[in-house]
């Protein structure tokens, strides 16, 4: 099945500044959802997106489905240290398969 | 706490033996879910059990086999042992049919020397 691409790989940041990744696929989606891991972590649920251009926000986190169902987006407003991590996109597939992007990891400088 | 147990959290093996992992599912959970990350990489999928049958799988060889028990519980095992097979390897739960808001367990790191 097609992968969903994420991008940057890596995105190393001050502390307070904005931070934003982004996951594209070729084929629409029927809904996307993005996982935060620490490091030497597993994989959390953050959130679900399903509505063409929804937005979501959960605290400085805001998530966004692209009106094509393509694309999404996940922007930390002013960073803090406990935003380290790597941030990744899933898609579901055929059946109960959820297919992971490669992530992006966030390094937090203070 | 994940809600997911799995065991052990590290292990170490010669290249061509064999490994078991365990995993027991959060409660209320009866689909499980196996991943292998590799270092830098995303999760990528083995395959689900449910109702202690495999009902998908991903492209893994038949080394790759796994196990689910009548209490949810589930075992991955792998053959053979290669070099390549060290990795984390994840087992997340859902409701059947649910492919959302999977819980991860903390994962199993496996380095084959």
């Amino acid at each position: 099945g097609q992968q969903v691409m994420q991008i940057p790989q890596y995105q190393h940041v001050q502390e307070g500044e904005d931070f934003t990744t982004y996951c594209n696929s070729s084929t629409t989606l029927s809904n996307i959802q993005w996982y935060k891991q620490r490091p030497g972590g597993h994989p959390v649920f953050l959130i679900q997106l399903v509505k063409s251009g929804e937005v979501k926000k959960q605290k400085r986190l805001t998530f966004q489905f692209g009106e094509a169902k393509k694309n999404s987006s996940l922007h930390i407003t002013a960073t803090q240290t406990t935003d380290v991590g790597t941030y990744f996109c899933a898609r579901p597939e055929y059946g109960n398969k959820l297919v992971f992007g490669a992530g992006t990891i966030l390094r937090v400088k203070s | 706490d994940a809600g997911v147990t799995q065991s052990p959290t590290h292990l170490i093996k010669t290249r061509g033996q064999q490994v078991t992992l365990r995993c027991s599912p959060k409660s209320g959970h009866d689909t499980v879910s196996w991943y292998q990350q590799a270092l830098g990489q995303g999760p990528q999928f083995i395959f689900q059990y449910y109702e202690e049958e495999e009902r998908q799988r991903g492209n893994f060889p038949d080394r790759f086999s796994g196990h689910q028990y009548p209490n949810y519980s589930s075992e991955l095992n792998v053959n053979a042992l290669l070099l390549g097979d060290s990795a984390l390897y994840l087992c997340a739960s859902s409701l059947p049919g649910v492919v959302v808001g999977y819980t991860f367990g903390s994962g199993t790191r496996l380095t084959v020397v």
